[in-house]
């Protein structure tokens, strides 16, 4: 149980472009789901916090306005980043909270390599 | 700031040793304490979650808290060359915000 999937699993895309990765609880309702960034050898980085309905909080430093999050249902949360650049190249995760369950144990998802040209 | 930290290694074991992995926090308010273990361009997977002191056994696994000391560590026995990945330590910071230190590589020479 517990299954996350992400989608894609790897993009690369054009400078300027906008991508938008998808997050999918599979087998349970997330009450809470996260998006994290990691850069390579380093550690993940929370960059958002999202609950179904509601709007998303950012952490210190994480553009709003570049990485929209959505999280329209209790099973899909999605993390789109507009007008990507280099620099937004990056191993993006998401991770979902159960319903139910200890508030604090999260269930990643498989990650999405993302490469800007 | 909370911060976790972890020796970032590598830490290499010899196949069938214990491995050893350590990792401190500042938020001494902080009750609930994780190990993932990550795969090169993977992403993490939940090992063993501790909430009181003392020590958790998991199969081969043996997860060991001290608040007072605010030390958790993570022991793997019978380490094989499957295990030879990037282990992180990850602390709950209040509600549901998690902070993730970044990571001891271990590897396991067969």
């Amino acid at each position: 149980g517990a299954v996350v999937s992400q989608h894609p699993s790897r993009v690369i895309c054009k400078s300027g472009t906008s991508v938008k990765i998808e997050c999918r609880s599979l087998d349970f309702q997330a009450t809470t789901m996260f998006w994290y960034r990691q850069f390579p050898k380093k550690s993940l980085m929370l960059m958002a916090t999202s609950n179904e309905g509601s709007k998303a909080t950012y952490e210190q430093g994480v553009e709003k306005d570049k990485f929209l999050i959505n999280h329209a249902s209790l099973t899909l949360s999605t993390l789109t980043v507009t007008s990507a650049h280099p620099e937004d190249s990056s191993f993006y995760i998401c991770s979902a909270t159960v319903a139910g369950a200890s508030p604090d144990t999260q269930y990643f998802g498989p990650g999405t390599r993302l490469t800007v040209l | 700031q909370k911060e976790v930290e972890q020796n970032s290694g590598p830490l290499s074991v010899p196949e069938g040793a214990i491995a050893s992995l350590n990792c401190t926090y500042s938020d001494r308010g902080s009750q609930s304490f994780f190990w993932y273990r990550q795969y090169s361009g993977k992403s993490p997977e939940l090992i063993m979650s501790i909430y009181s002191n003392g020590d958790k056994e998991d199969g081969r696994f043996t997860a060991q808290l001290n608040k007072a000391s605010q030390y958790v560590s993570l022991l793997i026995r019978d380490s094989q060359p499957s295990d030879s990945a990037t282990y992180l330590c990850a602390v709950n910071a209040g509600g549901f915000k998690t902070i993730f230190g970044a990571g001891t590589r271990l590897f396991v020479k067969a």
